[in-house]
Parts: structure tokens; C-alpha cells; sequence
């Protein structure tokens, strides 16, 4: 069945940085898009970055855009999210999530997340 | 980008109720909009995709509808599992967007 583990998170301090890794099992990301979704008490769901399945194509939030970088291994059916000068509100639970594809499609898989903290 | 308003954000009702949802995006979305169910400390997991296609191995009782930019989601038969936050998403264009959530609780 389709499984997405999440693993990384951790305790950075402010400026930090921190490289979470996302276990794709039961379907390979040859064929898949990815996001990645973090979520907090204040603010909900916020979208993060998108990788495209053929891995050339990568879209931000304003919000992490310079910062953050999302990768994928095909070869290892994983993937990564490098998240460098962070900040206080990086503070999250991070989720990879399956794109359904293709076409204009959203979300059908989630991974159980990881939480990442930013604290000095 | 694109708001997505979603109301009410918390909801108490009886076993048996029917339940609605309402979720208004900012723009038109056509119908590129999904309904998530989320228990605590576990992640969201997809409902209804495309505003009103169920997906599968997901109960009757939960159904969606809606186009443009008016959505609703609803359970006709409120049942004990049921009672989690429901959040509605746009797909149309990235960045994806959420709706702040609607915390169901049972009465």
C-alpha cells in the first residue's frame, strides 16, 4: 500500500539548518508529484514546495522561497526538503503528500509528519 | 493567491444530524477542490477530490458538492468516528491553498 515516512525533524536553533528526508513505498515518484505541507496551531495548513515527477520542475511559498530546497533520489524512492536560515515560524509539523496526478490534481496521501522546532 | 473561507470552525451535533460544511474560495476554481478528514495527531486524509467525487473506501454518509466558488460538504448521518477537523483545499493553482478547518464535535 502507499506509505510516506517522514524523518529528520529535530531541534535547530534560528539560522539553522535541518534536512528532512520523506520514504516513498507501494508507488515510485517516477510517476508521482510530491508537496510538501506543514501545519501549526496558529496557522493551519500552509503548502510548502512542490516537486514535479520528472523532478525538473519545483515550486515554493514566498514564505520559503531562497530558504528552503526540494529534492528526490528516483533510485532510492525518496525524497528531501533542505531547510536552511530558519526561522521561529518554520516551526511545524512538516508532511511529504502524494500529488494524485496527472493534470490539476491535489493531494491523496500524506505521510504521518515530522515536527521541526526553531528555538534558540 | 487564492483564500479559501471555511465555515463554521466548529460545529457540535448529535449522532444521527446531518452535517454541512461550507467552504468559498476567493475565485472561480471550477471544481478543483478536496475535503480532508484529520483525527488528532495524524495526518489529513482525502475525502472527496474533485468536490464531489468520494474516494474510495471512504462511507456514503460523506458526500460533497458545489463549482465556481461555493462548496459544501456534508455527512448525513453523524456517527461517534466521525468527530475530527475537516478542512476543504483548492487545487487550481498553486500555491495550494486551505480552509482554516471545521473542528465537528458530538453533542
Amino acid at each position: 500500500q502507499v506509505q510516506l515516512v517522514e524523518s529528520g525533524g529535530g531541534v535547530v536553533q534560528p539560522g539553522g539548518a535541518l534536512r528532512l528526508s520523506c520514504a516513498a513505498s507501494g508507488f515510485t515518484l517516477r510517476n508521482y508529484g510530491i508537496h510538501w505541507v506543514r501545519q501549526t496551531p496558529g496557522k493551519g495548513l500552509e503548502w510548502v514546495t512542490f516537486i514535479h515527477y520528472e523532478g525538473n520542475d519545483k515550486h515554493y511559498a514566498d514564505s520559503v522561497k531562497g530558504r528552503f530546497t526540494i529534492s528526490k533520489d528516483d533510485s532510492r524512492n525518496s525524497l528531501y526538503l533542505q531547510m536552511n536560515s530558519l526561522r521561529d515560524e518554520d516551526t511545524a509539523v512538516y508532511y511529504c503528500a502524494r500529488d494524485q496526478g496527472p493534470g490539476k490534481t491535489g493531494i491523496d496521501y500524506w505521510g504521518q509528519g515530522i515536527l521541526v522546532t526553531v528555538s534558540s | 493567491d487564492i483564500q479559501m473561507t471555511q465555515s463554521p470552525s466548529s460545529l457540535s451535533a448529535s449522532v444521527g444530524d446531518r452535517v454541512t460544511i461550507t467552504c468559498q474560495a476567493s475565485q472561480d476554481i471550477s471544481n478543483f477542490l478536496s475535503w480532508y478528514q484529520q483525527k488528532p495527531g495524524k495526518a489529513p486524509k482525502l475525502l472527496i477530490y474533485d468536490a464531489s467525487n468520494l474516494e474510495t473506501g471512504v462511507p456514503l454518509r460523506f458526500s460533497g458538492s458545489g463549482s465556481g466558488t461555493d462548496f459544501t460538504f456534508t455527512i448525513s448521518s453523524l456517527q461517534p468516528d466521525d468527530i475530527a477537523t475537516y478542512y476543504c483545499q483548492q487545487y487550481e493553482i498553486l500555491p495550494l491553498t486551505f480552509g482554516q478547518g471545521t473542528r465537528l464535535e458530538i453533542k
